[in-house]
């Protein structure tokens, strides 16, 4: 099993949608999580981090569920610069970070 | 505040060659990570170094080794190349276990 799994899309939205994606995570002793924004072959960039109680981040909010290993995330008012990869993250320990394979987002005028 | 910088940013090689990447920690930061995205995928750990030292590794082959110098630089060297050793070599610098921040990577090629 993959420690962190995720719905690859794409989700293609128009603009000013709401899209909303999640993934599951293995490692129930994982204490760190994080969104990630990858765009078409750069480097990946810390969108938020995800807290037990759930925040937001002016149109991001991420949503942690410990009890079903599950995180997500939802983009209001999708914007066409949201366009990109959005990687899951679970830190397991104090050495590494676990990515998912990512969900691709586009955005249409 | 300088970030990190990897080199070079695309390298072609042949099968059974060696190759040496580098990488440049953002200013403060004291640990360096490297990881491995294939196309296609997220990023894979392949090993963390703290103080000069390989702190933990992930599922990896002896032929990935590194090094990290007293000014928190680091290399990633690969050892007899498979074609499957190519992807985007990404590294990751931290102050400890915390804010890591992303080079843009080292495009690697083996053909």
């Amino acid at each position: 099993r993959k420690e962190v799994e995720q719905d690859p899309g794409p989700f293609n939205v128009p603009e000013g949608a709401t899209v909303a994606f999640n993934c599951t995570y293995s490692n129930s002793a994982s204490q760190s999580f994080f969104w990630y924004r990858q765009d078409c072959r750069k480097e990946p960039k810390l969108l938020m981090s995800v807290y037990s109680s759930g925040n937001e981040d002016g149109r991001f909010t991420a949503q942690l569920n410990r009890a079903s290993q599950y995180i997500s995330l939802l983009i209001r008012d999708s914007k066409l610069s949201d366009s990109a990869t959005y990687l899951c993250v679970v830190r397991p320990n104090d050495y590494k970070l676990s990515f998912g394979a990512g969900t691709t987002v586009t955005v249409r005028a | 505040e300088t970030g990190v910088t990897q080199s070079p940013t695309h390298l072609i090689k042949t099968r059974g060659q060696q190759v040496t990447l580098r990488c440049s920690s953002q200013s403060g930061h004291n640990t360096v990570s490297w990881y491995q995205q294939a196309l296609g995928q997220g990023p894979q750990f392949i090993f963390q170094y703290y103080r000069e030292e390989e702190n933990g590794r992930g599922n990896f082959p002896p032929r990935f080794s590194g090094l990290q110098f007293p000014n928190y630089s680091s290399e990633l060297n690969v050892n007899a190349l498979e074609l499957d050793d190519s992807a985007l070599y990404l590294c990751a610098s931290s102050q400890g276990a915390a804010g890591y921040t992303f080079g843009s990577g080292t495009r690697l090629t083996v053909v």
